[in-house]
């Protein structure tokens, strides 16, 4: 069974400091992996997605991830963060046969002045 | 236009009661889902349909009874409400592997 593991639970960063959040999978092919952003009492918002080709991936809002299958990783970046980027942060990864989707268990982002 | 619609956005109730959540999509999509998240933040799924048959349901208790009168409607049914059943519950959609479009969620408190 897929697993995903955000090792971090929160982060704070300065704002326009550069942001890594990081993010392990577990799964037996290649996977299909995802970035979720989840803002206080709001829905999940796909920030970006990764599914084949280059191995960096450009999503909304300025956010890249880097796809390492070597070290089962699929890291979120943002060289500058702003003060609406504090939120939730979830990676995923989904099942090819069911469409399941399993989340990690998230990261808080907070950003400070 | 919402793409993923649930109603109520807030449910309080007392221990014991029955309640549902609606959801609605106006995507077209053929499988839509039910994830509960807890206290935790943590995200699980809980069941999902596709075209109104059932694909994935978790270990789920029974209490949880799902219901897709068409492939645009899943609404979710909670019998015997318990204080552990207190969390978010989104509602979420996909076409395909590629993404899933999530609802604003219900917060459902039980007292």
């Amino acid at each position: 069974a897929q697993s995903v593991t955000q090792p971090d639970i929160h982060i704070t960063v300065s704002e326009g400091a550069s942001l890594e959040l990081r993010c392990n999978y577990s799964y037996g092919a290649t996977p299909y992996l995802f970035w979720y952003v989840q803002s206080p009492g709001q829905g999940l918002q796909l920030l970006l997605k990764y599914f084949s080709g280059d191995t960096l991936v450009q999503g909304i809002k300025g956010f890249e991830a880097e796809f390492k299958r070597s070290q089962s990783s699929f890291n979120l970046r943002k060289p500058s963060v702003h003060w609406s980027d504090a939120a939730e942060y979830f990676c995923a990864v989904v099942d090819f046969g069911n469409e399941k989707l399993t989340f990690g268990t998230g990261t808080r982002l907070t950003i400070i002045p | 236009d919402t793409a993923v619609s649930q109603t109520p956005k807030y449910l309080v109730t007392q221990m014991g009661n029955d309640k549902s959540i609606k959801c609605e999509q106006n995507l077209g999509h053929d499988t839509m889902y039910w994830y509960k998240q807890d206290s935790k933040k943590f995200l699980k799924i809980m069941f999902s349909y596709n075209n109104k048959e059932l694909i994935i349901n978790e270990t789920v208790p029974n209490r949880f009874s799902p219901k897709s009168p068409d492939k645009a409607h899943l609404n979710l049914h909670i019998n015997s409400l318990e204080l552990g059943d207190s969390a978010v519950y989104f509602c979420a959609s996909s076409q395909d592997r590629a993404q899933q479009f999530f609802g604003p969620g219900t917060r459902l408190t039980v007292l």
